[in-house]
């Protein structure tokens, strides 16, 4: 079963939009929500996190927004470039003591010109 | 730094045939762990290890088997290969400990079982 879901599964925006990808989880024992960004031919790199005691969380263009009691966070990209054409993974990790996180199903962005 | 070395970045295998993917850090960290990625599935926990000698089970680890004999290495062998293996696989690591959740991914080896 997909304990977190993510969509879309691909996006197009134009130069200078804005990107929004959205996941969901069910698990209340997920206590760290990463978001991943992974070029073509190289694995995934952390972009940004946010816990759940946090409802907004900004680093530069790249933005979560944490609803915890609606079990969703999403990822916001302000003044999307063709540099962040890339695939996106959104993740949620169980408060054990390994680092076991769960995937969504990835986001793949392509940022038009 | 390195980071994280995977190898081969590429395989074809032919179904039964075995074989071991590498992978090494040069970061000192506690955890490692190998995923799959397949299109429309994210990535899968294949198995993980906290520590030199300590292994277990992630969410898909059959017909895959690892070991942690030092710090720096954690293989994944195949021991007889399947189409259903084919796939691209990631092997990750992470400092242990509870304080960030990062992982750091090598750049991935692609295998085909034909």
């Amino acid at each position: 079963q997909q304990q977190v879901k993510q969509s879309p599964q691909s996006l197009i925006v134009q130069k200078g939009g804005i990107s929004i990808i959205n996941c969901a989880y069910e698990n209340t024992a997920f206590d760290y929500f990463p978001w991943y960004q992974q070029f073509p031919g190289k694995g995934p790199a952390l972009l940004i996190a946010i816990r759940p005691d946090v409802s907004e969380k900004k680093e530069g263009r790249f933005t979560i927004s944490f609803n915890k009691s609606a079990k969703q966070f999403s990822l916001h990209i302000m003044d999307s470039q063709p540099g962040d054409s890339a695939t996106y993974f959104c993740a949620a990790r169980k408060n054990t003591g390994f680092q076991k996180l769960v995937f969504g199903t990835g986001t793949r962005l392509l940022v038009s010109p | 730094n390195a980071g994280v070395t995977q190898t081969p970045k590429f395989q074809v295998l032919k179904t039964g045939q075995s074989m071991t993917l590498q992978c090494a850090q040069d970061m000192n960290h506690e955890y490692m762990s190998w995923y799959r990625q397949d299109p429309g599935m994210g990535l899968r926990l294949i198995h993980y290890s906290v520590g030199a000698g300590i292994t277990d089970q992630g969410e898909v680890p059959n017909g895959y088997n690892v070991s942690r004999s030092t710090t720096e290495d954690f293989p994944l062998r195949l021991l007889s290969a399947a189409p259903s293996q084919t796939s691209v696989y990631f092997c990750a690591s992470s400092p242990g400990g509870r304080n960030t959740g990062e992982l750091f991914f090598g750049e991935g080896s692609r295998l085909t079982v034909l």
